[in-house]
């Protein structure tokens, strides 16, 4: 079955650090991978994808993430944190075969940057 | 991309009531998905909702309890029947976009829910 694995409830830094927020998977094949972050009281909003290429791909608001195969791993990155960017990001994942449109969510990890 | 909104955006209700959540999109799509955000926990899918077809429920989510209906591209509803405190959770609409090689997944604001 799928799964996607975030291990930490909460990640703190302090603002300008870098920031890292991790992400485990478990998934037949290639998945599709995915990160969006909520905000207090509004939607998911979207961040980045894996879809295929390389395996850093960058996204919205200065975020990165790394797809690692071998290790099953698609991590958050920031190379710089502001206090903005605390909320509660998830990590998804979702399968290629079958384009069933389904997405798995990690449990979600609240990011706390303090200035 | 898709602009999604939904009415209503927050409601209290009582035990034992209904309440009919719509997500309305800004372009036709196939696929719209309702997910569930119960307090302090992820994003759960409740059902896939198809223009043309039944809504397929996941497991442990039954159509009694959250009848869907997708009359058109651009609109669905839930319904949470019978509801119960266990129920005060955020409901979110989500669709799926053609990004031109990939399908994109976008979600509406959701509707916060407590049921006293």
């Amino acid at each position: 079955a799928q799964s996607v694995a975030q291990p930490e409830d909460q990640v703190n830094v302090a603002e300008g650090n870098p920031l890292t927020v991790k992400c485990t998977y478990s998934v037949s094949g290639n998945p599709y991978l995915f990160w969006y972050v909520q905000y207090p009281n509004r939607g998911l909003q979207f961040l980045l994808k894996y879809i295929t290429g390389d395996n850093l791909v960058k996204g919205s608001y200065g975020f990165e993430a790394e797809f690692n195969k071998s290790q099953t791993s698609f991590h958050l990155k920031k190379p710089s944190a502001l206090v903005s960017d605390s909320a509660l990001y998830f990590c998804a994942v979702r399968e290629r075969a079958g384009n069933t449109g389904k997405l798995i969510f990690g449990q979600g990890t609240t990011l706390q940057v303090k200035p | 991309s898709a602009v999604i909104s939904q009415k209503p955006s927050r409601d209290i209700c009582q035990r034992g009531t209904s309440l009919t959540i719509q997500c309305q999109v800004d372009s036709q799509v196939t696929m719209m998905f309702w997910y569930r955000q119960q307090p302090g926990q992820s994003l759960t899918l409740i059902a896939t909702a198809n223009q043309g077809s039944e809504a397929t429920y996941e497991s442990g989510f039954v159509i009694d309890k959250f009848p869907i209906s997708r009359p058109n591209l651009t609109f669905s509803t839930l319904t949470v029947s019978n509801m119960s405190p266990e129920d005060s959770s955020i409901y979110l609409c989500s669709v799926d976009v053609w990004g031109g090689s990939y399908n994109e997944q976008f979600f509406g604001p959701g509707t916060r829910l407590t049921v006293l």
